[in-house]
């Protein structure tokens, strides 16, 4: 099957900081996106993005499905960012999740 | 109110009896998937169903039976728990669209705890 892998595993900020995570992918998928599991366990959808670019305020995502990677950046970061972001990538049949990045953001 | 809901949200039951953790989705998608997530390893798959009727093991089915009567629900049930299956498992089900790119709907997850 597929396989994502993400990086950094880790990543510490001071608030105000920029960042960028990224996600490689090991075959063409229908489906990438980007989550956020917030403190609470929930895995809030970021973006749904097989390809392009996308924005939704400070962050923003860009996949080249040709290259088979994905990037999420994350600007002017607030300590309400922190927690792990998990990309996943597949198809209808498979849906196969990166190990993720823990993202801590200081005060 | 349209999506993908589990139930229960949280659970505690003893070593060797039977549990179910419900999902129920409202789209009649046809595929529907459970994972768990563990600390040291992220999400992994552990069932997943392409259309009722039709189930298929993950990466980590030992211990789970599912079960997909209807379309809309997808239950997993731990037949005799253990501790080892203590865990956060999601329910999540994809838009399918023939040919066309997919989306991924999770639940919210339910924190389980054998003891």
């Amino acid at each position: 099957g597929i396989q994502v892998e993400q990086s950094p595993p880790d990543l510490i900020l001071q608030e105000g900081a920029n960042s960028t995570l990224r996600c490689n992918f090991s075959d063409s998928v229908n489906n990438l996106q980007w989550f956020h599991q917030n403190p609470w366990g929930q895995l809030i959808n970021l973006f749904y993005i097989p390809s392009g670019t996308k924005q939704n305020g400070r962050l923003s995502a860009t996949t080249v499905a040709t290259e088979r990677y994905s990037l999420l950046y994350i600007s002017s970061s607030q300590t309400t960012d922190s927690g792990v972001y998990f990309c996943v990538g597949g198809s209808a049949r498979q849906l196969t999740f990166g190990s993720g990045t823990q993202l801590t953001v200081l005060p | 109110d349209a999506g993908i809901t589990q139930s229960p949200r949280y659970k505690i039951t003893e070593t060797g009896r039977q549990v179910t953790l419900m999902c129920h989705q409202t789209w009649s998608h046809s595929y529907m998937f459970w994972y768990r997530q563990d600390l040291g390893h992220g999400l992994r798959l552990i069932y997943y169903s392409a259309a009722a009727d039709i189930t298929d093991k993950g990466e980590v089915p030992d211990g789970y039976v599912v079960s997909r009567s209807k379309t809309e629900n997808f239950p997993l049930t731990l037949e005799s728990a253990t501790r080892s299956q203590t865990s956060v498992y999601f329910c999540a089900s994809p838009t399918t669209t023939p040919g066309l790119n997919t989306e991924a709907f999770f639940g919210q997850g339910t924190r389980l705890t054998v003891v």
